[in-house]
């Protein structure tokens, strides 16, 4: 049973470009959350969709945009990159029928330059 | 919006000790408290969760206890082993329901000194 993969493992990128980060869900989860981790510090939440749709949102500027496929995976995108957008970007997929934790991706490294 | 807060950054023990890490938070609608914990370069991983309607739950050598009066929660590892050293985060989650966005502390590093 394959849990939450993400795709790239590293990424670098240079200010002022759009990056694209794929994530796919564990097997039987229909929610996925996007999350960014910066270097020593917890993960922050990004946002949440379910059904296609963005279901939640946290404190990111509209730079950040996903979207999720009829297959329950997901993409995030970021456009205009900046310095300060250089983090792990974790993707976290649970089952919304129950009280399903979140399971979590390795996640993608993206360096800005 | 809810607010996390996590002590110490930093905890070193030596194997066989216990180990008790603290977070407060600050939203009073908040119903679900997972630990998850990440090792170097990997994923976080879930160690233990509770809910409001419990007190304390226990899994082998990790605990967690809640107090919603007082808005605080903790870790307890007992025994540590060597294995055990990771950053440790805890979190909480507003509106209810382990579906719901996660806020979370800033992280305990962990050493078990053999």
């Amino acid at each position: 049973d394959a849990g939450v993969t993400q795709s790239p493992t590293h990424l670098i990128k240079t200010r002022g470009q759009q990056v694209t980060l794929r994530c796919s869900p564990k097997s039987g989860h229909d929610t996925v959350s996007w999350y960014q981790q910066a270097l020593g510090q917890g993960p922050q939440f990004i946002f949440q969709y379910y059904e296609e749709e963005e279901r939640q949102r946290g404190n990111f500027p509209d730079r950040f945009s996903g979207h999720q496929f009829p297959n329950y995976s997901s993409e995030l995108n970021v456009n205009a990159l900046l310095l300060g957008d250089s983090a792990l970007y974790l993707c976290a997929s649970s089952w919304e029928g129950g009280n399903s934790p979140l399971h979590f991706g390795n996640g993608t490294r993206l360096t800005v330059t | 919006g809810e607010n996390v807060e996590q002590h110490p950054s930093t905890l070193s023990v030596q194997e066989g000790d216990s180990a008790v890490i603290k977070c407060t938070y600050s939203d009073s609608a908040s119903n679900y408290f997972p630990w998850y914990k990440q090792e170097l370069g990997k994923r976080p991983q879930l160690i233990i969760d509770i809910r409001s309607n419990v007190g304390e739950k226990k899994d082998q050598r990790i605990a967690v206890t809640l107090n919603k009066t007082a808005k605080h929660f903790s870790l307890h590892i007992t025994e540590t082993q060597p294995e055990d050293s990771a950053v440790y985060f805890c979190a909480a989650s507003e509106g209810g329901g382990s579906n719901y966005k996660l806020t979370f502390g800033k992280g305990t590093l962990l050493t078990v000194n053999p």
